[in-house]
């Protein structure tokens, strides 16, 4: 079935690990992003990408890094995790990039907690 | 700064017809989207609006009134399963989505 899929789907670490959070599409999107879902907050955005090799600061983008070396993966790093990065984070897929007018496909989530 | 408000939640009874409101104030306009998103689950695309009217899909319909800075998402016929958060985000005019924090509705029997 095509989708998104992230990994893991749950994690507690203590602070100041390195964690990195995978997301993997097979829809052949060209852009890809992360958000962060916290309880009373809409959805914002972390980091994005609108092509392949190409990446982008969104709304709150401290204390975390992405890379896109292809199409189909673009994985989240933080590289001290902090308390305050404890959130569900979700990873997202569009045909087009900045510009576009198309739905966002949603992965199913990872829940980060941060001790 | 850009702004996207709508209810916290909402009650409705099964069978019955809700309307969930959400008003914006953004650095432009390139199209309004709304979601649903289950406890637990990913978003899912319900409706894009970028031109003033009403869009009708099935038991669910989407309005947009830009002069006025106004959406709502009208649920017809509701189910227990419509019970979820509707989130409301809008393009501005980067082209970046400024999301709502989301309206959790209640199905009642």
């Amino acid at each position: 079935i095509a989708g998104i899929t992230q990994a893991p789907t749950s994690q507690i670490l203590a602070a100041g690990r390195r964690m990195t959070l995978r997301c993997t599409q097979d829809m052949r999107h060209n852009a890809m992003y992360w958000y962060r879902q916290d309880l009373g907050l809409g959805l914002r955005l972390i980091h994005y990408s609108n092509t392949a090799g190409t990446t982008g600061k969104g709304e709150v983008p401290d204390g975390y890094s992405v890379s896109r070396a292809n199409t189909d993966d673009f994985p989240l790093t933080l590289a001290s995790a902090v308390p305050s990065q404890t959130s569900v984070y979700f990873c997202a897929s569009s045909e087009e990039g900045s510009g576009h007018t198309g739905e966002l496909f949603f992965g199913e989530g990872s829940r980060l907690t941060v001790l | 700064g850009q702004n996207i408000d709508q209810p916290t939640e909402m009650t409705a009874t099964e069978g019955a017809i809700v309307q969930i409101n959400c008003t914006y104030q953004t650095s432009g306009f390139n199209g309004l989207f709304w979601y649903q998103q289950h406890a637990g689950e990913a978003p899912t695309f319900l409706s894009y609006n970028v031109l003033d009217g009403l869009e009708e899909k099935g038991r669910f319909s989407s309005f947009l009134s830009r002069s006025k800075g106004y959406s709502y998402l009208l649920l017809k016929e509701l189910q227990m399963k419509d019970s979820a958060s509707y989130l409301c985000a809008v393009m501005d005019s980067n082209y970046q989505l400024i999301w709502g924090a989301g309206t959790k509705l209640i199905i009642k029997p």
